[in-house]
């Protein structure tokens, strides 16, 4: 049962060049929506959210952007830097679950110097 | 800057044998939470925990599992009788409020369990 599908596994992107991640979702009752980054040896460190009555969110180089309609969102990081080489994931939530995020199995970043 | 602490970091036990992961949560944080990642799978919520009791659990939360905030600032999450297939990483997780808004999470850096 997956609600929450990023189906690029891997993602290698040049230094200085757009990094777009991509994450689609089944289940209409999710609200908010959220990115985490996670390097190796560490938890998911949330990055980003975007609610579900917005079309677009952005914190510095951070942008994400939500299509209710097609049930897509993207995170866009521009401009890319290595040191934002790790394991992406989307999540979302339900405002009657907000505690239980479902997440996708996450893209790696690889961002080459 | 705050952070959420997980011990044991690694804890390798026989089947059958009973295990106890430990969380310290940020000291103003109100929620807490378990997930856990098996090996190359996504991160599945386990269970939410507020005001001393269970807000909600998954499926995988069976009674094998339970929860407990013994004192002030640790959160544990008890299996009791270990199976091959709960050995995965667990992440220990707080938060601060969940109404209107996005429910950020703040997570461990994991515990990892290997059932031998």
């Amino acid at each position: 049962d997956q609600q929450v599908k990023q189906n690029s596994p891997s993602l290698s992107v040049q230094e200085g060049r757009i990094s777009i991640l991509n994450c689609d979702y089944t289940n209409s009752m999710f609200d908010y929506f959220l990115w985490y980054k996670k390097y190796p040896a560490e938890g998911p460190t949330f990055l980003i959210s975007i609610s579900s009555i917005k079309d677009k969110n952005e914190d510095g180089r951070f942008t994400v952007f939500l299509n209710k309609s097609a049930k897509h969102l993207s995170l866009h990081i521009v401009p890319s830097q290595p040191g934002d080489s790790a394991v992406y994931f989307c999540a979302a939530s339900a405002v009657r679950s907000q505690g239980n995020l479902i997440f996708g199995k996450g893209t790696k970043l690889s961002v080459k110097p | 800057e705050p952070e959420v602490t997980q011990t044991p970091s690694h804890q390798v036990t026989q089947m059958g044998q009973e295990v106890i992961l430990r969380c310290v949560p940020i000291s103003n944080h109100l929620y807490f939470y378990w997930y856990r990642q098996i090996l190359g799978q996504k991160v599945e919520f386990l269970v939410s925990f507020y005001n001393n009791e269970i807000s909600e659990k998954s499926e995988i939360f069976d009674d094998q599992f339970s929860v407990e905030r013994p004192d002030g600032s640790n959160f544990t999450l008890k299996i009791r009788s270990t199976k091959l297939e709960d050995s995965a990483m667990y992440f220990c997780a707080s938060s601060g409020q969940v109404y209107s808004g996005a429910n950020v999470l703040t997570f461990g850096a994991g515990s990892r369990l290997t059932v031998l």
